[in-house]
């Protein structure tokens, strides 16, 4: 299996522009999680999805961010409008039966 | 309000000695506790796990170690390599209530030295 694959690795962006960051979970996973991690708040749970439906969104930060899950095979996280602040690394994770597994990530920064 | 803290965002420790990874939590209903293991440029790895009804959990190389009464556990590696370099998350999680996403710690690095 390929694991959790996530695109893009890097984005870098202008403020005020839109960010879509992509995610493709292992297959039969019927949970799939984002994560932000950055060096003040380490890693923080986003939002989740059981069966394609978020369950939990109370850790997007603002009305900026956004995440979909439309099939079972893909979800993204939209950031419009883009802010400094939300330079990070981005982590998608899915999982079965309780066991993360995580993608590479994708840094993202915002000028 | 963190519930789940690394107080140590670095350790240095000798190739060959025992590396000790401390992490402290609050939420007294967390019953399953992980730790992660996170390379420069890949997504955390799980490495160890360990259930509240338990007090240790141990993997070959490495031993996690559960002290409900303080709210503590560590992960012990024995001996350390210079493969064990990278950050360590300690996560914990409430089962049975549904499929919440784990809490994380801010991660410790440990760097071991040759």
């Amino acid at each position: 299996d390929a694991g959790v694959i996530q695109s893009p690795r890097h984005e870098v962006t202008e403020m005020g522009q839109e960010v879509t960051l992509r995610c493709k979970p292992i297959s039969g996973h019927d949970y799939l999680f984002w994560y932000r991690q950055t060096m003040m708040r380490g890693l923080e749970l986003l939002i989740y999805f059981n069966n394609n439906v978020p369950i939990d969104d109370s850790g997007m930060p603002e009305d900026r961010f956004s995440a979909k899950m439309p099939n079972a095979s893909f979800s993204n996280l939209k950031i419009q409008p883009s802010e400094p602040r939300d330079s990070a690394v981005y982590f998608c994770a899915s999982s079965q039966t309780g066991e993360l597994f995580f993608g590479e990530g994708s840094r993202l920064t915002v000028l | 309000d963190q519930q789940v803290k690394q107080n140590s965002p670095s350790l240095s420790v000798q190739e060959g000695r025992i590396s000790i990874l401390n992490c402290d939590y609050t939420n007294s209903m967390f019953d399953y506790f992980l730790w992660y293991k996170k390379y420069p440029a890949e997504g955390p790895t799980f490495l160890i796990s360990i259930s509240s009804i338990k007090d240790k959990n141990e993997d070959g190389r490495f031993t996690v170690f559960l002290n409900k009464s303080a709210k503590h556990l560590s992960l012990h590696i024995v001996p350390s390599q210079p493969g064990d370099s990278a950050v360590y998350f300690c996560a914990a999680i409430i089962t049975g209530g549904g499929a919440d996403g784990l809490t994380f710690g801010k991660g410790t690095h440990l760097i071991i030295q040759p």
